[in-house]
């Protein structure tokens, strides 16, 4: 069963820093492009940043572009998303995601529960 | 402000059909069959519903439907239940390998 579990989270300043980590289980790691979304409060989805199967290619939101930087261990099945320069809009729930096996495209069919982050002084 | 426009709420009875509409530019749902919903209960993750416009993932009921007309896309739910009520989000994966989700649409079942 494929798992994604994020953490590290929590309370930050603005201005601040912060670094997240998703753990995942279930699947061969190192095969799948690994995804962050998060969600304001009371707000919508939407995609923060991806990073290929070995790491070497990222994108990223232009609301983060600069500020976030994505990153995974491949011998840790982790996936990181280093949050700088945190912003009181930056708060939401950040999710981690994979695609559908075997689909054409990026569609997130596996989700973690989610780890809060707020940034507030 | 989101590059896909969805309708903020819709609403229709148990048993009747919703469609729930998702409108971007060509880069963003015209050009490319890919488009996907998604379904978000409160205070959970979401979960996958339709992908490739009109395609189901296994273990997702054959009420739900999608369709895509020029640069609208659609979900269908037909005999509409109460563990339907949620919100809805579409997402398209645009020219320049960034993905953009709809602003969300919120369907509640009377």
């Amino acid at each position: 069963e494929v798992q994604l579990v994020e953490s590290g989270g929590g309370l930050v300043q603005p201005g601040g820093s912060l670094r997240l980590s998703c753990v995942a289980s279930g699947f061969t790691f190192s095969d799948y492009w690994m995804h962050w979304v998060r969600q304001a409060p009371g707000g919508g989805l939407v995609w923060v940043s991806r990073v290929s199967s070995d790491g070497s290619t990222t994108f990223y939101a232009d609301s983060v572009r600069g500020r976030f930087t994505i990153s995974r261990d491949n011998a840790k099945n982790t996936v990181y998303l280093q949050m700088s320069s945190l912003r009181a809009e930056d708060t939401a729930v950040y999710y981690c995601a994979r695609k559908l096996a075997g689909a054409s495209v990026e569609y997130f069919h596996h989700w973690g529960p989610g780890s809060l982050v707020t940034v507030s002084s | 402000q989101s590059a896909l426009t969805q309708p903020r709420s819709v609403s229709g009875s148990p048993g009747q059909s919703v469609t729930i509409s998702c409108t971007g530019t060509s880069n963003y749902v015209g050009d490319y069959n890919y488009v996907s919903w998604y379904q978000q209960h409160p205070g959970k993750a979401p979960k996958l519903m339709i992908y490739d416009v009109t395609k189901r993932p296994s273990g997702v009921p054959d009420r739900f439907s999608g369709s895509k007309s020029g640069n609208t896309a659609s979900l269908t739910i037909s005999g509409l239940q109460g563990e339907d009520e949620a919100d809805y989000y579409c997402l398209s994966y645009a020219s320049s390998y960034i993905l953009v989700f709809g602003g969300g649409t919120k369907l509640t079942v009377l």
